[in-house]
């Protein structure tokens, strides 16, 4: 079976600076997605950055980012200049390619991220 | 396009009552997903539906707790006779393709 570990529980980063948030995977697949959402007090989940395994390029998504190291089964996100609206929960999430017997999302502990103005 | 809608925000129940939680896919959406949050935890999948058919349960509790999509209206979970512990939030999700999820905001049960 799958699982998402996030080793970070709690992340504080000043504004205006850089911050990595940690993640690794285990699976036995070859292809898969890699999701990384940020849930807000306000409870939304919001998907801030998705991989596919098979795209060795690293996503990207203005200040955001990603390090998919699929040797090492990792993919950190980078937020860069960050905002005081960047301060949430986020959480990491693996699934299984699309069409297979379940699409279901798999999420790790989840990382609280505090920014300091 | 109104997004995943999930109704109600709130749920106060008491004890043994019944709680029931509606979500609404995207328009075009025929996928929908249940997850459940527990207090400082991350989301839990329980069950995966498509039209009228159960596709994986293997995430629902084996007593009290149903989930249905049917061919017209919302996709319903059901908890029966609710115990203090099913206190969560229960986040709703639906999918057409491999582009991933969009999430609903959620209901947020509280048993007491």
């Amino acid at each position: 079976a799958q699982t998402v570990t996030q080793s970070q529980p709690e992340m504080s980063v000043q504004e205006a600076e850089t911050v990595t948030l940690s993640c690794t995977y285990d699976t036995s697949e070859s292809d898969y997605y890699l999701f990384w959402y940020k849930q807000p007090p306000s409870r939304q989940m919001i998907l801030v950055i998705r991989q596919e395994a098979y795209k060795q390029q690293n996503a990207t998504e203005n200040r955001f980012s990603v390090n998919f190291q699929k040797a090492a089964k990792s993919f950190s996100l980078k937020i860069s200049d960050s905002q005081l609206g960047d301060a949430a929960m986020y959480f990491c999430a693996y699934r299984s390619p699309y069409g297979g017997a379940t699409n279901k999302l798999i999420f790790g502990t989840g990382t609280l991220l505090a920014v300091q103005p | 396009n109104a997004g995943v809608m999930q109704n109600p925000r709130h749920l106060v129940r008491r004890r043994g009552q019944e709680a029931r939680l509606r979500c609404s896919p995207m328009k075009g959406h025929s996928h929908v997903y249940w997850y459940r949050q527990l207090p400082e935890e991350g989301l839990k999948f329980m069950v995966y539906l498509q039209k009228e058919n159960i596709i994986d349960e293997s995430g629902m509790p084996k007593e009290r707790f149903s989930a249905e999509f049917p061919k017209e209206g919302p996709s319903i979970l059901r908890i029966q006779q609710v115990v203090r512990g099913d206190s969560a939030a229960y986040f709703c999700a639906s999918s057409n393709s491999d582009y991933g999820y969009t999430f609903g905001s959620g209901t947020r049960l509280t048993v007491v």
